[in-house]
């Protein structure tokens, strides 16, 4: 059963700064990798995701994979206070299975 | 685009008591899920579906039914509600490994 893991638990950045976010998960085979942002009262809304070997960026978001480490990170750059949220990790490995999901970066950006 | 619909949006229920837990979706996703959210444990799969009228179970599933009689619907049903029990359901579709779409949730509170 694949397993996943964030850290930090938490981050408290000031606006205009990076905030650095990891995750790292347990199966090589894993298809793709998502990021979600959760704000409260709503639902996951994905951002991001990647499926080869090393960075995509689109816009301030830019994501890094090393399948050989099981490591996957996600980079905001210039964070905004609408940044604030919950990141979500996730991974697929069978598309039809759904996403595992890991528990969370709890992300605030202060003005 | 499209929506997901989840109703209702707040649940109250007694112990012992059964709950359905409805969602629509208007993307023409082939595949749904039901997915739990708990406070300190992350988004666990109930149940999903890959097309009218499949049901496959997730890691969650005991207390659980699941009816998928449409493409566009997929219901839960919370067989014997648990005193105290208190968590968010999260419905969810996809269209074949693409992006996977959430809803805004069902809050439950058993009392």
């Amino acid at each position: 059963q694949e397993k996943v893991q964030q850290s930090p638990e938490s981050l408290i950045v000031p606006e205009g700064a990076m905030s650095s976010l990891n995750c790292t998960f347990s199966n090589s085979a894993s298809q793709s990798i998502w990021w979600y942002q959760q704000h409260p009262g709503k639902g996951p809304e994905a951002l991001i995701s990647i499926f080869s070997n090393g960075n995509k960026k689109e816009g301030r978001l830019t994501v890094y994979l090393n399948r050989a480490s099981l490591h996957v990170s996600l980079h905001i750059r210039d964070s905004q206070p609408s940044d604030s949220a919950v990141y979500l990790c996730a991974v697929s490995m069978d598309y039809a299975q759904g996403l595992t999901f890991g528990l969370g970066t709890r992300v605030s950006v202060f003005p | 685009g499209g929506i997901i619909t989840q109703t209702p949006k707040f649940l109250i229920g007694q112990e012992g008591q059964k709950l359905t837990l409805k969602c629509q979706q208007n993307f023409n996703h082939d595949t749904m899920y039901w997915y739990r959210q708990d406070s300190g444990k992350g988004l666990r799969l109930i149940y999903y579906s890959i097309t009218e009228n499949d049901l496959q179970k997730g890691d969650l599933s005991e207390g659980y039914d699941a009816s998928r009689e449409k493409k566009s619907s997929f219901s839960l049903t919370v067989t014997s509600a648990q005193k105290n029990e208190m968590a968010v359901f999260l419905c969810a579709s996809s269209h074949r490994g693409t992006e996977v779409f959430f809803g805004k949730g069902t809050r439950l509170t058993v009392v």
